[in-house]
């Protein structure tokens, strides 16, 4: 049973640039939330798909945004990379009508922007 | 505003003590909680989950939940230095999907 996976592992870019990260939810989970987290603090919610569409956003600029795809992957673009935005980038797959909502975490991309 | 609190710790117990982690949260409308375990430059792994008054154990570890006061704890018994990592308190609410999660409990286990 394949679990969440992320890429890229690292990426180094440089401030106004723009960047793509990707995800594939676990098997049989139809939701994906991103979360970015910074060094020494807990994650921090984005925003999250479901049907291929944005359900709900966290406190961040429209420079972040996202798409999902019918087989329930999803894509995480930044424009205008400022060198806040360096951190560890995670996503979060769960099934919408599972009523704990667990959601299970891939293993990040580490985003440096210099 | 929805806020999670957690000790940032650094946590020390010694090898086969009980570890005691604890995390209050802002808003009486929650719904499920759970316990994350994150070694270092690794991504946040789910350890327990909880959705009602009570405690709920798994192996060496008992999650206790308290919706009157507003808090939830993690026990880890016969603690052993792999459980040395950060853990990660997480709540979500009956409005939304996301979690909303606490900065995190170091905690060291020491030989």
């Amino acid at each position: 049973d394949a679990g969440v996976t992320q890429s890229p592992t690292h990426l180094i870019k440089t401030r106004g640039q723009q960047v793509t990260l990707r995800c594939s939810p676990k098997s049989g989970h139809d939701t994906v939330s991103w979360y970015q987290q910074a060094l020494g603090q807990g994650p921090q919610f984005i925003f999250q798909y479901y049907e291929e569409e944005e359900r709900q956003r966290g406190n961040f600029p429209d420079r972040f945004s996202g798409h999902q795809f019918p087989n329930y992957s999803s894509e995480l673009n930044v424009n205008a990379l400022l060198l806040g935005d360096s951190a560890l980038y995670l996503c979060a797959s769960s099934y919408l009508r599972d009523r704990g909502g667990e959601q299970y975490f891939g293993p990040g991309t580490r985003l440096t922007v210099t | 505003q929805k806020e999670v609190e957690q000790n940032s710790g650094p946590l020390s117990v010694p090898e086969g003590a009980i570890a005691s982690l604890n995390c209050t949260y802002s808003d009486r409308g929650s719904q499920s909680f759970f316990w994350y375990r994150q070694y270092s430059g690794k991504s946040p792994e789910l350890i327990m989950s909880i959705y009602s008054n009570g405690d709920k154990e798994d192996g060496r570890f008992t999650a206790q939940l308290n919706k009157a006061s507003q808090y939830v704890s993690l026990l880890i018994r016969d603690s052993q230095p792999s459980d040395s990592a950060t853990y990660l308190c997480a709540v979500k609410w009956n409005y939304g999907q996301n979690f909303v999660f606490g900065p995190g409990t170091r905690l060291s286990v020491l030989p």
